[in-house]
């Protein structure tokens, strides 16, 4: 299996402009869920899915933040506008009801 | 808020065993105990997870004390590629969200 598979794996863009995240879960994983990660807060849940509903999204920060999964196989996070407080490592990872995470390898975020 | 307490930072020399600690002493009796950890710029990996019971797999060794109120993970033989951050959790098996805290920096040296 290849894992979860997010891309891009870098992202550099300016202040305003949108950026869009994009995961792929693992084949038959029914959760899905996104991370940020950054030095002053740590590793923090912003919303995750159940078979492609979205459960619990009050981790999100704020109105630009949305993220959607329109298929199994498929889900993005878009930040619109972007601010240089979003710079971050986003993590996407995803699970069966077994409660194992698995997570991908990271979007590292820098908004200049 | 996280519910487990984790020394910052430990050490230890290859080849030797790794034990690293977590109080929870808040601990409700139907949540269990996670580790997970995170090499340095890769995403977290689930290690281990238990009730009450010691646990061990093929990454490590859980041992859980009889009031449940800490735990400690067990590497048995560390090597240089155990050097990461060590998460314990506790959340109720099947609640899905899991709330990181600020870990372990384990660091495994020659």
């Amino acid at each position: 299996d290849a894992g979860v598979i997010q891309s891009p794996r870098h992202e550099v863009t300016e202040m305003g402009q949108e950026v869009t995240l994009r995961c792929k879960p693992i084949s038959g994983h029914d959760y899905l869920f996104w991370y940020r990660q950054t030095m002053m807060r740590g590793l923090e849940l912003l919303i995750y899915f159940n078979n492609n509903v979205p459960i619990d999204d009050s981790g999100m920060p704020e109105d630009r933040f949305s993220a959607k999964m329109p298929n199994a196989s498929f889900s993005t996070l878009k930040i619109q506008p972007s601010e240089p407080r979003d710079s971050a490592v986003y993590f996407c990872a995803s699970s069966l009801y077994t409660d194992t995470q698995y997570f991908g390898p990271g979007t590292r975020l820098t908004v200049l | 808020d996280a519910k487990t307490t984790q020394p910052p930072s430990m050490d230890c020399a290859e080849g030797r065993a790794a034990n690293l600690p977590c109080n929870h002493s808040t601990i409700s009796g139907n949540e269990y105990v996670y580790w997970y950890r995170q090499i340095h710029s890769q995403g977290p990996q689930y290690i281990i997870h238990g009730l009450k019971n010691n646990e061990t797999n093929e990454m490590a060794s859980l041992i859980i004390t009889e009031d449940r109120k800490s735990s400690t993970l067990i590497l048995p033989h560390a090597t240089l590629r155990d050097t990461a951050v060590y998460y314990c959790i506790v959340k109720v098996e099947g609640f899905q969200k899991l709330v990181f805290g600020t870990g372990t920096r384990l660091l495994v040296s020659p």
